[in-house]
């Protein structure tokens, strides 16, 4: 079984602030996706990442795939109230049909 | 809009008692999948059907039954609700088996088992 740690499960930050989520496993893989989950809704896909090392960014996101493959970050710049929620982490193997997902970090954006 | 629809999204049950919930997806997606997401614990995968006509066991199968009838449409059977099984229960669904794809969300169904 491939287990997916994320760090801090909790964050409270001001707005303005920066922050990062980090995402880490002991297994590669082979690609890593990261969600957002607002309060009951359900997860909505930001970002798949598929190289090792490989950043990519939506707007004030910055989303990072370790060399090796087994661990991600996700950086989010000068924070707003609307940042507010559960991300996840999510890794998949090949062409496995099913992703395996992190333990989630709640974050809440203050003004 | 296109997406995954989930029925019902409240459900109190007695112990003992069954329900099927329901999901539909109107994206052409080839496999579906049923997730339960309790407090700390992220979500977990209880079963998934990478094509029409199979079905496979996730993580934490015990207790529940499900049946990929057509393409579109997945659901989840809980034959004898167990208070164990008090849940936020999600469908989703991806176009393939390659691991890039994403997944898809319905809104979840807030299952309660007294």
């Amino acid at each position: 079984t491939q287990l997916l740690e994320q760090s801090p499960q909790f964050l409270s930050i001001q707005e303005g602030e920066n922050l990062t989520v980090y995402c880490n496993s002991s297994s590669v893989f082979s690609s890593l996706q990261w969600y957002r989950q607002e309060p009951g809704e359900g997860p909505v896909l930001l970002v798949t990442v598929v190289t090792g090392g490989e950043v990519k960014k939506l707007k004030r996101l910055t989303f990072q795939f370790g060399d090796a493959r087994k661990d991600s970050s996700l950086h989010i710049t000068a924070a707003q109230p609307g940042d507010t929620g559960l991300y996840l982490c999510a890794g998949g193997l090949g062409t496995a049909s099913k992703l395996t997902f992190g333990t989630g970090t709640r974050l809440q954006v203050t003004l | 809009n296109a997406g995954v629809t989930q029925t019902p999204k409240f459900q109190v049950l007695k112990t003992g008692q069954s329900m099927t919930l329901q999901c539909a997806q109107d994206m052409n997606h080839n496999s579906m999948y049923w997730y339960r997401q309790d407090p700390g614990m992220g979500l977990r995968l209880i079963y998934y059907s990478a094509s029409e006509g199979t079905t496979d066991k996730g993580e934490v199968p015990n207790g529940y039954n499900v049946s990929r009838l057509n393409k579109r449409e997945f659901s989840l059977r809980l034959e004898s609700a167990a208070p164990s099984q008090t849940s936020v229960y999600f469908c989703a669904s991806r176009t393939g088996g390659v691991a890039n794809y994403g997944y898809t969300f319905g809104s979840g169904t807030r299952l309660t088992v007294v």
